[in-house]
């Protein structure tokens, strides 16, 4: 099983530009959760879904969207690159919602 | 306002002995705590975790303590070996939403041979 997988690995945006950092399980996992961690910090919450076709906002969703069409994908869609968002972006699924969450290998996001 | 702190960011410990990594809560609402470990490049993996009704749960090397008086819990590693070198995070969330996890800062780990 690959569980968790993320694309790219690596992305420098310019100030503006958009993109969609790309997230994929193959544990037929309901849950599904998008975080950021910023440098010498804990991982922030910015949104997550319990299901195809449902997703809600974490503590930090301002800047970003989501979508959930299938169990498998739920991809972040950065519209509007600001610096402030450059960070790692971690995508993570789990069966329930007090089940562990299984983490993908992160997403280096730079925006300059 | 962090909710989910861990106050010290690094701990170095002998290979063999007993590492302690400690966590403190404010809010009332946490219910559900879990220790994840990270090491460079990849991403966070579950380690342990514990609910509010119980106050030690154990798994081979690895004890987690929960004093819900004192919003403060721990994690236990004995004995600790190098390749425990990581970086740990404690998380949190509330009885009514299991998803929703709080993070704490993080503790990096050095274990010596």
């Amino acid at each position: 099983n690959a569980g968790v997988t993320q694309t790219p690995k690596f992305r420098i945006l310019k100030i503006g530009q958009s993109m969609t950092l790309q997230c994929t399980q193959d544990m037929n996992h309901n849950y599904m959760y998008w975080y950021r961690q910023d440098p010498g910090m804990g991982l922030k919450l910015i949104y997550y879904s319990v299901g195809a076709g449902i997703t809600d906002k974490g503590e930090v969703p301002n800047g970003y969207n989501v979508s959930r069409s299938t169990t498998e994908d739920f991809p972040l869609r950065l519209e509007l690159a600001a610096p402030s968002q450059t960070s790692v972006y971690f995508c993570a699924s789990s069966s329930g919602g007090f089940d562990e969450q299984y983490f993908g290998p992160g997403t280096r996001l730079t925006v300059t | 306002d962090q909710q989910v702190k861990q106050n010290s960011p690094s701990l170095s410990v002998q290979e063999g002995r007993i590492s302690i990594l400690n966590c403190d809560y404010t809010n009332s609402m946490f219910d559900y705590f879990l220790w994840y470990k990270k090491y460079p490049a990849e991403g966070p993996t579950f380690l342990i975790s514990i609910s509010s009704i119980k106050d030690k749960n154990e798994d081979g090397r690895f004890t987690v303590f929960l004093n819900k008086s004192a919003k403060h819990l721990s994690l236990h590693i004995v004995p600790s070996q190098p390749g425990d070198s990581a970086v740990y995070f404690c998380a949190a969330s509330p009885n009514n939403a299991g998803n929703m996890l709080t993070f704490g800062g993080g503790t990096r780990l050095m274990v010596k041979p």
